[in-house]
């Protein structure tokens, strides 16, 4: 199986603030990495796919980076309503693993 | 507006089963795949099952193979979990998410609120 490592797993930041979470495949993956964002207590809600493309409707300050098994979700600008975990997820086969998550706080 | 909605869960005893069900509106359900994630309390996410369009290939993670069954119909937009030989463990809050075509690429992209399953004596 992949293993999908992300890091930190938790991360303090202020409102303005330039975020980048990493995520590290086991192995290489092309860029068949996407990127979720999960609010307390809601479904995960979807951002970012085959690495680097935002998913429409996804405001532009959250961008995404990386092939083969190195990955970054940058947050260019934090806003209030981005304090979330965030998570990526491999799809480049079964089992579509997820890294434990990174925990956004302000 | 596209709309994913999960029934079944509840409080079941270990060795129990459940089916757990999630309805599909709002898009064109026959041409998307679909998988369920789980969530335990205060975990991450687990995939745990995904199954293609046509329901011909379905794949489970290790930690249910066996004991779970996905499949879908498409003539009433839904798919299914059937869950036998539940363990403590399966205890989680279970997504059904669709998984459309981005290029080749699978991302999960819309998901249901998810049901609560707990699984205890």
């Amino acid at each position: 199986d992949i293993q999908m490592t992300q890091s930190p797993s938790s991360l303090s930041a202020s409102v303005g603030d330039r975020v980048t979470i990493t995520c590290r495949a086991s192995q290489g993956i092309s860029t068949y990495v996407n990127w979720y964002q999960q609010k307390p207590g809601k479904a995960p809600n979807f951002l970012i796919f085959a690495a680097s493309s935002l998913q429409s409707g996804v405001p532009s300050r959250f961008s995404g980076s990386g092939s083969g098994a190195d990955f970054t979700l940058t947050i260019s600008s934090l806003q209030p309503e981005d304090i979330a975990t965030y998570y990526c997820q491999q799809s480049y086969t079964t089992p579509y693993t997820f890294g434990q998550g990174t925990k956004l706080e302000i | 507006e596209v709309q994913l909605v999960e029934s079944g869960g509840g409080l079941v005893k270990p060795g129990g089963s459940l089916r757990l069900s999630c309805a599909a509106s709002g898009f064109t359900f026959s041409i998307y795949s679909m998988t369920w994630v789980r969530q335990a309390p205060g975990k991450g996410l687990e995939w745990v099952s995904f199954i293609s369009i046509s329901g011909s290939d379905i794949y489970y993670a290790d930690s249910v193979k066996g004991r779970f069954t996905m499949s879908r119909d498409n003539a009433k937009n839904s798919v299914y979990l059937q869950m036998n030989s539940l363990r403590a463990e399966d205890t989680a809050v279970y997504y059904c998410a669709s998984s459309g075509n981005y290029g080749g690429n699978n991302p999960f992209d819309n998901w249901g609120q998810g049901t609560l399953v707990t699984v205890s004596s």
